[in-house]
This record gives structure tokens, sequence and C-alpha cells, in this order.
């Protein structure tokens, strides 16, 4: 089976540039997550969605970014305009409701923002 | 407002002793902890698991200690393996599938 999918891996792009993140969650799966990795904050929950409906947005850090789940198998995250503080590692992650808490993630997007 | 801490960024130890990764936190509403590991370049991946009625859960090599009165918990590998070395985030919820994580620890284990 096809593990949760990302893309682009890596995105290098200049301040004030739009970015977008892509992610397919694993089939069946009714709950998709956006996490950020940074060294000092470790793994930061963005914005998560059941059934393509989005439940807590408290972690999206400014309304520059913005996460859509048009359907249960496709998720994005928008950075609109990018500035270098939003260089960090941006996972997906999926599970499935009944699951207790174990999330399968993506392999991540490398995001550098000159 | 880090409410699961992991205070040692990284952690060396030879291959076949334990290897003691901690985690701390702050919320007394956290009822489910999680260990993850991540290798350069992939997502985390899940290790293990304990409920808070719980105070010790083993898997192979793996276990999870749980101390509820301290807001503690340990992960201990025994006997550590060179492919153990990886990052291991510590992880816990208080609500079914919101999960905070911690910084990560980084745990290199030397042949």
């Amino acid at each position: 089976d096809a593990g949760v999918i990302q893309s682009p891996r890596h995105e290098v792009t200049e301040m004030g540039q739009e970015v977008t993140l892509r992610c397919k969650p694993i089939s069946g799966h009714d709950y998709l997550f956006w996490y950020r990795q940074t060294m000092m904050r470790g793994l930061e929950l963005l914005i998560y969605f059941n059934n393509n409906v989005p439940i807590d947005d408290s972690g999206m850090p400014e309304d520059r970014f913005s996460a859509k789940m048009p359907n249960a198998s496709f998720s994005t995250l928008k950075i609109q305009p990018s500035e270098p503080r939003d260089s960090a590692v941006y996972f997906c992650a999926s599970t499935i409701s009944g699951g207790r808490d174990e999330q399968f993630f993506g392999p991540g997007t490398r995001l550098t923002v000159l | 407002d880090q409410q699961v801490k992991q205070n040692s960024p990284s952690l060396s130890v030879q291959e076949g002793r334990i290897s003691i990764l901690n985690c701390d936190y702050t919320n007394s509403m956290f009822d489910y902890f999680l260990w993850y590991k991540k290798y350069p370049a992939e997502g985390p991946t899940f290790l293990i698991s304990i409920s808070s009625i719980k105070d010790k859960n083993e898997d192979g090599r793996f276990t999870v200690f749980l101390n509820k009165s301290a807001k503690h918990l340990s992960l201990h590998i025994v006997p550590s393996q060179p492919g153990d070395s990886a990052v291991y985030f510590c992880a816990a919820s208080a609500t079914h599938q919101k999960v905070t994580f911690g910084t990560g620890t980084k745990l290199q284990v030397i042949p």
C-alpha cells in the first residue's frame, strides 16, 4: 500500500512568493494533519482535518498560512507571501478514526525561503 | 509554551548498552503517550505507546515507562544497535487524535 505522499520534496523560493505544499493521505484514513518541524519547536501541529473538515487550526502561525482539503484524497498547505522564517520541513500525516493516535507521516517537504 | 519537553537534544551510547531517552510533560490531562522515531529525510514512524492507566509497556527491545506523579516518561532501548541511531520524538495526547510532540532527541549508537 502507498503511504502518505507529499510533493514537492524540496522547495526553494524567494521571499514574497506563494508556496503550495501538497499531500495525499493513505486511502481510507479520515484524519489529516499538517506539521512543521523546526529545531527550536520540534514538531508543531499546524492544522488537522476530519472527513475533509478543518477541526483545529490554532497552530497556524499567521494569516499567511492557509490549508484546504477539497476531498478525501488531497490537501494543500499554502503560504502567501512566504518569509525566510517559514523555512522548515513540513509534514503531512494521516490516521484512521479509532486507531488511537498512531499517525502515518509522509516524507516531508523541505522548504527554503531565501 | 512547550507542553512536552525533551531536554536532551542528543545522546550517544555504545552498541549493546542501554539507551534511555527522557521526556517531561506539563499538561495533567494527557492520557496517552507515544514515541516516534525519525530517520533523516524520512517522516517520523510510530514506535511504541502507553496509556496513562499503565506504568510500563514493552515491545521487544523497547520499553516505555510512565511516572504520572512526576509527569515523566522514558524510553529504554536495550541492547542498543547502530540502526537505532535516529531522532526520537516523545508525544502526548489528551483528546482523541490531537497529539503534541516534543522537540526530539538525536540518538547516536556507536559501533
